[in-house]
């Protein structure tokens, strides 16, 4: 079985501070990716990142950053100087190797990022 | 390029009924999945399409059923419609395996 967790399930932080969202995993497969996805009031999951599990190289995008460790198994997202557009549902997920391929995401349960002026 | 589209953007139902969702995923993408998000459960799989035929099945019960159609197309049906069913419904698309775009949802509501 698959597992994500988001431990944070709520972050306040005040604008222009740096946020760095938790996200743990667990899979048995030996290959699998793993996702960040945004979602703003409006509803709609904005896709931010996808990683793959052979790949441990960390990724910057902008005041976006990643941390990818299967040591640990957690693939931390960071964001810099954070700004109030920020403000969202933040969630990680994992997809496995399925048997006839496909997807299928297993969602952590978000965490709440607040962003105050 | 559009993005993933999803009619209607919400939805008043009674128990009992049933509903019919649709979505239309970015053009070329073939993989059409469903999703459920409540507040209890979270984000959770319902189902994958490919090709017009499903590959993936998440652990629903059998009242959630959906297709695809040549264009790539999807909908999802829920019959007999129960207070729990109340959600947003997020359809994603991608080309196969890969990154999946999500539509704006429909949320449900019974009532």
């Amino acid at each position: 079985a698959q597992k994500v967790t988001q431990a944070q399930t709520e972050i306040s932080v005040v604008e222009k501070e740096d946020v760095t969202l938790d996200c743990v995993y667990e899979t048995r497969d030996t290959t699998y990716y793993l996702f960040w996805y945004k979602q703003p009031p409006s509803g709609e999951l904005v896709f931010l990142i996808r990683r793959n599990s052979f790949d441990e190289q960390n990724e910057i995008s902008g005041r976006y950053s990643w941390n990818f460790q299967k040591s640990t198994s957690s693939f931390n997202f960071t964001i810099t100087a954070s700004q109030v557009v920020d403000s969202a549902v933040y969630f990680c997920a994992l997809s496995g190797r399925l048997t006839g391929g496909g997807n299928k995401l297993t969602f952590g349960t978000g965490t709440q990022l607040k962003v105050e002026l | 390029k559009a993005g993933v589209t999803q009619t209607p953007r919400y939805l008043i139902k009674t128990r009992g009924q049933q509903v019919t969702l649709s979505c239309s995923p970015i053009s070329g993408h073939r993989s059409v999945s469903w999703y459920q998000q409540t507040p209890g459960q979270g984000l959770q799989f319902l189902f994958e399409y490919f090709s017009e035929t499903q590959r993936n099945k998440g652990n629903f019960p059998g009242r959630f059923s959906g297709r695809q159609f040549s264009n790539s197309r999807s909908e999802m049906n829920v019959s007999t419609l129960e207070l729990g069913d109340s959600a947003l419904y997020l359809c994603a698309s991608s080309l196969d395996e890969g990154e999946q775009f999500f539509g704006p949802g429909t949320r449900l509501t019974v009532l």
